[in-house]
């Protein structure tokens, strides 16, 4: 079984500085990991994903997220918050042979001017 | 190269009326999964279909719901006498392979439809 637990319901970020969203994960085996956003009223777009690879993983957008296996970790961040990132994002586990994946509760994220 | 398409983006029931909703997977995406997602909470998983075969119907209820993904045509979530706690939006992916065939386990989310029951 696998769960995703977001450390943090909502982020306020200045536009500019530094965004950082927390992720923790369970799993039995190999996970895969996403990250993807949801802006208002829109689909789900793919940040970046983790398959047992490089663990610094680098996405869309200049986001980055690095896997930490012994802290069962894949905080989500970007250097330099813009104004277009505010949104939710959903960190996603999956087993590496599952297709079923498991959605943390997300994050709302809103960047002040 | 179009996208997951879902339609309608919106949907409007009364109570004990029925919903169906449709979605266009990604061309040459021949699995389709369906994700709920309550207010407040996270996308739950619900059921995993190919052309013609449902795989797993482990997070549908019981009740009510159910989804058809035919030969030709979109794949179609149908929910029979809506109640008020059905009112979510739905979410549709799809992908080229799984991971249980050892392929890419990506999946590629449509807009969603947000069913609001009266």
């Amino acid at each position: 079984a696998q769960s995703v637990t977001q450390l943090d319901s909502h982020v306020s970020v200045s536009e500019g500085t530094p965004v950082l969203l927390r992720c923790n994960y369970s799993s039995s085996y190999s996970p895969s990991l996403f990250w993807y956003v949801q802006h208002p009223n829109k689909g789900l777009q793919l940040l970046l994903k983790y398959t047992s690879a490089a663990t610094l993983v680098k996405g869309i957008n200049g986001f980055e997220a690095e896997f930490k296996k012994s802290e069962t970790s894949f905080h989500l961040t970007k250097p330099s918050a813009h104004m277009s990132d505010a949104a939710e994002y959903f960190c996603v586990v999956s087993d590496t042979r599952d297709y079923k994946l498991s959605f943390g509760a997300g994050t709302t994220v809103t960047v002040r001017a | 190269n179009a996208g997951v398409m879902q339609n309608p983006r919106h949907l409007v029931r009364r109570r004990g009326q029925e919903a169906r909703l449709r979605c266009s997977p990604m061309k040459g995406h021949s699995h389709v999964y369906w994700y709920r997602q309550l207010p407040e909470e996270g996308l739950k998983f619900m059921v995993y279909l190919q052309k013609e075969n449902i795989i797993d119907e482990s997070g549908m209820p019981k009740e009510r719901f159910s989804a058809e993904f035919p030969k030709e045509g979109p794949s179609i979530l149908r929910i029979q006498q809506v109640v008020r706690g059905d009112s979510a939006a739905y979410f549709c992916a799809s992908s080229p392979t799984t991971p249980t065939s050892g392929g890419e386990e990506t999946q590629y989310f449509g807009p969603g439809t947000r069913l609001l029951v009266l």
